[in-house]
């Protein structure tokens, strides 16, 4: 059974970079045909697609997001991270991981979220 | 960006009852959508896959519906424990996109 945990502050001051680590673990994040998003969603709304990255580094970004996000791989520890950087409280939220078998699937396996708040 | 619009935003309903939410996108995206559930304090789950095709372990009162702009989600025989969000998702375009949510309690 695949499993993901997002680990990362649960505090980042305003303008700096917010860095989450969402940890695969029962599956190789090699395996042939996923791809791993990062999702969020603010407090009381709705789901917000950030971003994915295929195990060879690909990726694709929201336009909305893109010029201040970067998704990673390091395939050696079967993890991939997030970095947002100069953010404002607009971007306190519940950040989860997920998987989807392909660029086009849902989201069949998803972490339990954590919770990023920016507060100075 | 493909805008998913669900109906409706908030629904009471009984037990028992069949509970039908629409999802309607802006643009035609096939077959690429897909339902979720989710209970407070909880990840979403993995209902409903290209629109039809039900995902492993999810009760069969859950079915879905569609393609092109119009799809749906049908929950028959409705249960307590089905208290929860629901959300639709695109996957046809980048960006990906959900419908804003549609909140379903039980009476």
């Amino acid at each position: 059974q695949v499993q993901l945990q997002e680990s990362g502050p649960g505090l980042v001051k305003p303008s700096q970079t917010l860095s989450l680590t969402c940890t695969v673990s029962g599956g190789s994040i090699i395996s042939g045909g996923y791809y791993w998003s990062w999702i969020r969603q603010h407090p009381g709304k709705g789901l917000e697609w950030i971003g994915n990255i295929y195990h060879s580094g690909s990726t694709y970004y929201n336009p909305s997001l893109k010029s201040r996000v970067t998704i990673s791989v390091d395939t050696s520890k079967n993890q991939f991270s997030l970095k947002l950087s100069s953010v404002t409280a607009a971007d306190t939220a519940v950040y989860y991981c997920a998987r989807a078998y392909g660029s086009g699937n849902g989201f069949d396996y998803w972490g339990q979220g954590t919770l990023v708040t920016v507060s100075s | 960006e493909i805008v998913l619009t669900q109906s409706p935003d908030f629904q009471s309903v009984t037990p028992k009852e069949k509970v039908t939410i629409t999802c309607r996108a802006s643009q035609s995206i096939g077959s690429s959508l897909h339902w979720y559930q989710q209970k407070p304090d909880q990840s979403p789950k993995l209902l409903i896959k290209y629109a039809s095709q039900s995902f492993s372990g999810v009760p069969s009162r859950f079915s879905g519906s569609g393609s092109g702009t119009d799809f749906t989600l049908t929950i028959n025989s409705l249960e307590a424990e089905d208290a929860a969000t629901y959300y639709c998702h695109q996957s046809s375009s980048l960006p990906q996109t959900f419908g804003q949510g549609t909140k379903l309690e039980i009476k």
